[in-house]
């Protein structure tokens, strides 16, 4: 079954750090781009961060240079390192696979989502 | 970076049409996609490209797009469409992206 699994969310006090891992199945992750999105409570869609399959990277400005996104072909998992957190980052984080064709990119897979609490 | 504009909420009564609007410069280079969420539940794209829908996707929906602005069409409306909707583009550097603020349709 082609899927995404989240996991490493929880409770986290400001200034802490927290690594989400995405694990795979049904494709390998370094072949897609590979964004993580994340939601505040009661609020919209933010785009976090990618990873293309050449390992370019780019983040929001939002958490640029706090956050770290990765990959593991070995494990076929997806990481986003978050550092240096504060309230604001408390959100549902969610990883999606990207496809492109002409002119056009978008996410066509997603977990369900670890959620991350900032607060102390 | 660069934002995308929509309409905070609609409504559309049961069996009628409805149209979202997406607007953002990078919409004159780049198409939209488009995704659908429900309470608790994660986003679930609808449409991408020119005029794509994922396979298990209703052909009631429908893209479209001109200039700066894309559209999200909804053919008769059914009960289970209530949802936000969000759309998506590269942003106008072609590295990152970005979402609209969403849509909240109602289905009266």
């Amino acid at each position: 079954e082609v899927q995404l699994v989240e996991s490493g969310g929880g409770l986290i006090q400001p200034g802490g750090s927290l690594r989400l891992s995405c694990a795979a199945s049904g494709f390998t992750v370094s072949s897609n781009y590979m964004s993580w999105v994340r939601q505040a409570p009661g609020k919209g869609l933010e785009w976090v961060s990618v990873i293309y399959s050449g390992s370019s990277t780019y983040y929001a400005d939002s958490v640029k240079g706090r956050f770290t996104i990765s990959r593991d072909s070995s494990k076929n998992t997806l990481y986003l390192q978050m550092n240096s957190l504060r309230a604001e980052d408390t959100a549902m984080y969610y990883c999606a696979r990207g496809e492109h064709r002409t002119n056009s990119w978008y996410f066509d897979l997603w977990g369900r989502g670890t959620l991350v609490t900032v607060s102390s | 970076s660069s934002e995308l504009t929509q309409d905070p909420a609609v409504s559309v009564a049961l069996g009628q049409t409805v149209r979202i609007t997406c607007q953002g410069d990078s919409l004159r280079n780049f198409y939209a996609s488009w995704y659908q969420q429900k309470p608790g539940q994660a986003p679930a794209l609808v449409i991408y490209g020119k005029n794509n829908r994922p396979s298990g996707i209703p052909d009631r929906f429908s893209g479209s797009s001109s200039g700066n602005t894309a559209s999200l069409t909804i053919t008769g409306a059914q009960a289970e469409d209530e949802a936000d909707y969000y759309c998506n583009s590269r942003d106008s550097s072609g590295n990152a992206y970005v979402f609209g603020a969403g849509t909240k349709v109602t289905v009266l």
